[in-house]
């Protein structure tokens, strides 16, 4: 199994470009999400999704847009890059939290996301 | 609303010395995860645990639910340790396991 993988590594935009931060898991995991990890801030959920067709918010959702077509991929969309959104992005999947493993939880690489 | 404190912050120490990192949360939680990544790394699964104590090489984790508080021991320590380390607790009932994170340990070992 090849895990989470993300896709670039590292990125640079200007403000008021739009990208697509791409998302892939062969694990059939339900369960995937995207955060940010700022320095002092810890990781932040922006956006998960907890089946195809199924997303939802998390505590910093705006500026960014995800869908769920398929259980293998979770894209992450920015809509019009600003410098706030200068972070690196992590998308994890986890197995179901109700199950015998609890949830737990597999992270990709990390996108490292410069705005300009 | 559910909080994770880490403590310390940071923490330096030297080669073959024992450290404790110390989570601590505020609401019961299905289970919870110690979480590691190296500087300008990826974040490694370093143990999920529910209730008791989990050992992997020089690595311990423990974790006391009725006081909401878990720990995670290096024993040994040595310079490869040097990393941050994340506490994140698995929120049961109707939060459908969302993760809390802690703000993390930076920790240094020193050769």
């Amino acid at each position: 199994n090849a895990g989470v993988t993300q896709t670039p590594k590292f990125q640079v935009l200007k403000t008021g470009q739009s990208m697509t931060l791409q998302c892939a898991q062969d694990m059939n995991h339900e369960y995937m999400s995207w955060y940010r990890q700022d320095p002092g801030m810890g990781l932040r959920l922006i956006h998960y999704s907890v089946g195809a067709g199924i997303t939802d918010q998390g505590e910093v959702p705006n500026g960014y847009n995800v869908s769920r077509s398929t259980t293998e991929d979770f894209p992450l969309r920015l809509l019009s890059a600003a410098p706030s959104q200068t972070s690196v992005y992590f998308c994890a999947s986890r197995t179901d939290p109700t199950g015998v493993t609890r949830g737990e939880q597999y992270f990709g690489p990390g996108t490292r996301l410069t705005v300009t | 609303k559910n909080e994770v404190e880490q403590s310390p912050q940071n923490l330096t120490a030297q080669e073959g010395e024992f450290i404790t990192i110390n989570c601590s949360y505020s609401v019961g939680i299905s289970a919870l995860h110690w979480l590691q990544q190296h500087p300008g790394g990826g974040i490694v699964s370093l143990f999920m645990l529910s209730s008791g104590k989990k050992k992997h090489g020089r690595l311990i984790a423990t974790i006391n639910i009725q006081e909401k508080h878990s720990s995670l021991h290096i024993t040994a320590s040595h310079p490869r340790d040097s990393a941050v380390y994340i506490c994140a607790d698995i929120s049961g009932g109707t939060s459908y396991g969302k993760l809390t994170f802690g703000q993390g340990t930076i920790l240094t070992v020193h050769p």
